[in-house]
């Protein structure tokens, strides 16, 4: 079975911009989280989806959304970059709400 | 939800035991522990989950103490493929661990 896949594995973007990042769950998984992870303050919560539906939300500002499709693949958007959101955005999959996630490899994100 | 105190690196040589520990004074009457491995540029990876006693599987064992106040992973025989950041994580069931993996634990294996 195929892993939770991420991309693009790499992005450079400028301040001010914003940036659209993909995740394909496992296949059978209905639940997807989003995490960014940094140096400085690791591995952090940014929101889970179920059934097309956010179910948990971390606190970062509103300028990170995300959406889920009916196919259970996820997006997340991150809008008016700054330089502080360079990091590692990783995805999970699990087959419900509060089951043992799978990450994807990440993608990472450059903002200059 | 709980919170989570973990060392943040510890070194170990190759061929030993090595027993990561991680305190949760606050942990609540219907939470799990849950530990995660992270290798350098891959996602983290479910490992072990417990809530009393002793847990073993295939990779390692999980120890949680009657008060259920801290837990020690414990990794038999470690090689230089373990060195990862090992993170410890409260919650109900998997569901609230979504919010605290925080920065976790480096370990680094020895030859």
């Amino acid at each position: 079975k195929a892993g939770v896949t991420q991309t693009p594995r790499y992005l450079i973007k400028t301040r001010g911009q914003q940036v659209t990042l993909s995740c394909s769950p496992i296949s059978g998984h209905r639940s997807v989280s989003w995490y960014q992870q940094t140096p400085g303050q690791g591995l952090q919560f940014l929101f889970e989806y179920f059934s097309e539906t956010q179910r948990n939300k971390g606190n970062f500002p509103g300028r990170f959304s995300g959406r889920q499709f009916s196919n259970s693949r996820s997006e997340m958007n991150v809008s008016t970059l700054e330089l502080g959101d360079s990091a590692l955005y990783l995805c999970a999959s699990s087959p419900l709400l509060g089951n043992e996630q799978f990450f994807g490899p990440g993608t990472r994100l450059t903002v200059l | 939800l709980a919170k989570t105190t973990q060392p943040i690196s510890m070194d170990s040589y190759e061929g030993q035991e090595v027993n990561i520990t991680c305190s949760h004074n606050n942990i609540a009457t219907n939470d799990y522990i849950t530990w995660y491995q992270q290798f350098p540029s891959q996602g983290p990876r479910f490992i072990i989950q417990g809530y009393k006693t002793k847990v073993t599987n295939e990779v390692a064992s999980l120890f949680i103490p009657a008060d259920r106040k801290s837990s020690t992973l414990s990794l038999p025989r470690v090689s230089l493929s373990d060195t990862a950041v090992y993170y410890c994580l409260v919650g109900r069931n998997y569901g609230n661990n979504r919010l605290a993996f925080g920065k976790g634990n480096q370990v680094v294996v020895i030859p």
